[in-house]
C-alpha cells in the first residue's frame, strides 16, 4: 500500500447506527487531517492531529468523534448522524508539525449516505 | 467568510484549447500559493504551486499566474487534453488550514 488509504470506500449507515472511517498513511507523515467535501461547497476541515494530538477542531458537532491512536492512523467515529451529514470524507496527511501545511496528501474518501 | 474565490464554477474546452481558472484572495497572510487537482473517486492531489516571490511558474502544459497587487493567481492548461478533465481547487494555506475555493469543474471535449 502506497499513500493514504481510506476504508471503507462507500457506507451507508441509519441515523441510529454506530460505525467508524479508517484512514492509513504510509509517507512517514506526522499530521493527519479529516475534512468533509458536499456538493457545491468548499472542503470543510473537520479536525487535525499533529503527532496524535489534536490541534484543530472546527466546531464539529459532537456526533463526530476522531481517534489518533498513532501517526499512521486516523478514524472518524460515527454516532447518530444525520442526512445532511451525507459527504465525502477525505483523510490527508502532510509531512511536519510545525503548524504549517502546505502541501497535504489525500486519501481517496469514503461516500456516505445516511438514511 | 469565503478566504478565496475561485472562477468559474464550470468550464468546458475543446480538446487543444486553453483552459483557464482564477482564484481572488483577501487574506494577505497566504504566502504559498497551490493548485489541486481531483478526479472522481479519488482524493484531491497538488498539481503546482507558486509562491509570491515570482510570477509565473510553468510545469509542462500547466502555468500559474500570481499577481500579488490584485491578490489573485490562475491556473493555465495548455493544449488540453480529455484526461486533463477533473475538478481544480485553489487552496492556499495558513498554519495547518488550506482555504480551498468552491472548486472549476474543467470538461474537454475531444
Amino acid at each position: 500500500e502506497t499513500g493514504v488509504t481510506q476504508t471503507p470506500r462507500h457506507l451507508v449507515m441509519g441515523m441510529t447506527n454506530k460505525k467508524s472511517l479508517k484512514c492509513e498513511q504510509h509517507l512517514g507523515h506526522n499530521a493527519m487531517y479529516w475534512y468533509k467535501q458536499s456538493a457545491k461547497k468548499p472542503l470543510e476541515l473537520m479536525f487535525v492531529y499533529s503527532l496524535e494530538e489534536r490541534v484543530e477542531n472546527n466546531s464539529v458537532p459532537s456526533r463526530f468523534s476522531p481517534e489518533c491512536p498513532n501517526s499512521s492512523h486516523l478514524f472518524l467515529h460515527l454516532h447518530t448522524l444525520q442526512p445532511e451529514d451525507s459527504a465525502l470524507y477525505l483523510c490527508a496527511s502532510s509531512p511536519g508539525t510545525s503548524g504549517r501545511a502546505e502541501t497535504q496528501y489525500f486519501g481517496p474518501g469514503t461516500r456516505l449516505l445516511v438514511l | 467568510q469565503q478566504q478565496v474565490k475561485q472562477s468559474p464554477q464550470s468550464l468546458i474546452v475543446q480538446k487543444g484549447g486553453i483552459s483557464i481558472i482564477n482564484c481572488a484572495y483577501e487574506n494577505t497572510a497566504f504566502d504559498y500559493f497551490p493548485w489541486y487537482q481531483q478526479f472522481p473517486g479519488k482524493g484531491p492531489a497538488l498539481l503546482i504551486a507558486i509562491r509570491p516571490d515570482v510570477s509565473e511558474k510553468k510545469e509542462g502544459r500547466f502555468t500559474i499566474s500570481f499577481n500579488k497587487s490584485a491578490k489573485q493567481f490562475s491556473l493555465h492548461i495548455m493544449d488540453s487534453q480529455p484526461g486533463d478533465s477533473a475538478t481544480y481547487f485553489c487552496a492556499p494555506p495558513v498554519g495547518n488550514n488550506l482555504f480551498f475555493g468552491t472548486g472549476t469543474r474543467l470538461t474537454v471535449i475531444p
